[in-house]
């Protein structure tokens, strides 16, 4: 069975501060997903990782997988409120994904 | 194109009754799901179809059923609804498996009392 873990769950951050969501999986796989929530709104792709040493950016948002560590990161860098959201990964087992919990990221001014 | 749309948007159901979400998308995807989500819980997975005709249980399929007659439209039914079913649902499609993100739809809020 596949199990996916991010940590943090919650996390209040500074505006213009530099922080890392982590998200770890239980087996072998080489697609990986971040996808956004806004309060009460449906979910919004981000990134979508397909291979090992993947590295993608989108304006303050960087996310990264290692396959062989079963782990993929994201980056953000100098936050502003706008981002403040919901922050789910989600992994591959053929074609059924399995979500994390989510990180729900608040951005202070 | 309107992508993935759900119906209804909202609902309140009393304990027993039944109802039949409707999911449609309309870019030609061949797999399509049915997740829902609760507070702390992320997304699970509860019905997914990977073609017209198809479907198979997910995580959570108990007090549940799907259909997938076309290939457009994934229906969940709820025969006898129950308050742990109080939840939001999401539909998601996706074009095929592994190399595409899923798409999702607006979401239906449902309330069981």
């Amino acid at each position: 069975e596949l199990k996916v873990e991010q940590n943090p769950l919650f996390l209040s951050m500074q505006e213009g501060k530099n922080y890392t969501i982590y998200c770890n999986y239980s087996t072998t796989s080489d697609r990986l997903y971040w996808y956004r929530q806004d309060p009460g709104k449906s979910l919004e792709s981000l990134f979508v990782l397909l291979s090992n040493g993947a590295v993608k950016q989108e304006g303050r948002l960087m996310a990264s997988l290692d396959t062989k560590a079963r782990l993929s990161t994201l980056h953000i860098t100098a936050a502003v409120h706008d981002l403040s959201a919901t922050y789910f990964c989600a992994v591959d087992m053929w074609y059924i994904p399995t979500f994390g919990r989510g990180t729900s990221l608040i951005v202070h001014p | 194109n309107a992508g993935v749309t759900q119906t209804p948007k909202f609902r309140v159901l009393k304990t027993g009754q039944s109802m039949t979400l409707l999911c449609a998308q309309d870019m030609n995807h061949e797999y399509m799901y049915w997740y829902r989500q609760d507070p702390g819980m992320g997304l699970r997975l509860i019905h997914y179809s990977v073609g017209e005709g198809t479907t198979a249980k997910g995580e959570v399929p108990d007090g549940y059923n799907v259909s997938r007659l076309k290939k457009q439209n994934f229906l969940l039914g709820l025969e006898s609804a129950a308050p742990s079913q109080t939840s939001v649902y999401f539909c998601a499609s996706r074009r095929e498996r592994g190399t595409d993100t899923q798409y999702f739809g607006p979401g239906t809020r449902l309330t069981v009392l």
